[in-house]
């Protein structure tokens, strides 16, 4: 009876490394959503994913962020060149899908980012 | 886009007392979830309630979506429950969940 899976639970990067956060849904979730919180403030929507599709990435940054959910395997989101204003706690949530009757969000643990 | 705002900001509470938290949104919607994070960072599902009222032991919420809010209820308290509580909408037509601005809870012993 997993819920959504997230690793690693923390990271730790250099300035202009490369930052990979993995998400597995709930079992029978097809949907995936990735939220950013900053420290100190709410949850914000980042992007939408079906399986191989990006179906809503109007909160993704314009430059090296960048999600995919494969057809096999978990959902990444990748950040690329860290810098400081990336520390934060990326949360990953499932459903089931509306055309499933799955209104419902449920979310991972979370990874917490820090750049250094 | 939708707003969402909730109040109060902070509040502190002795163990076993009752509280209300509010949440207003500023548009239609077809999905209203509340959450609790407690203070190791966890989203913990309390309630997905778009219209009406539930119950899950001490707590419960109701939302009345023609006037645009939804209100949680917390009975005696326990230091437990302490942590941010976030209330977080859908609006029609959309997938992603808009968050609120959150209440944090302290409750002492």
């Amino acid at each position: 009876n997993a819920g959504v899976m997230q690793n690693p639970r923390h990271l730790v990067r250099r300035r202009g490394q490369e930052a990979r956060l993995r998400c597995s849904p709930m079992k029978g979730h097809s949907h995936v959503y990735w939220y950013r919180q900053l420290p100190e403030e709410g949850l914000k929507f980042m992007v939408y994913l079906q399986k191989e599709n990006i179906i809503d990435e109007s909160g993704m940054p314009k430059e090296r962020f960048s999600a995919e959910f494969p057809k096999e395997g978990p959902s990444i989101l990748r950040i690329q060149q860290v810098v400081r204003g990336d520390s934060a706690a990326y949360f990953c949530a499932s459903s089931s899908g509306l055309e499933r009757g799955g209104h419902e969000q449920f979310f991972g643990p979370g990874t917490r980012l820090t750049v250094l | 886009g939708i707003q969402v705002e909730q109040s109060p900001p902070d509040l502190i509470l002795q163990e076993g007392a009752n509280s209300t938290l509010r949440c207003n949104f500023s548009d239609s919607v077809n999905n209203l979830q509340w959450f609790h994070q407690n203070p190791w960072g966890q989203l913990i599902n309390l309630f997905y309630i778009p219209s009406g009222t539930k119950q899950n032991g001490r707590l419960s919420a109701t939302t009345v979506a023609t006037e645009r809010y939804s209100l949680l209820y917390i009975s005696s308290s326990q230091t437990t429950d302490s942590g941010v509580y976030f209330c977080a909408v859908r609006k029609t037509g959309f997938q992603k969940l808009v968050f609120g601005t959150g209440t944090r809870l302290l409750v002492s012993p």
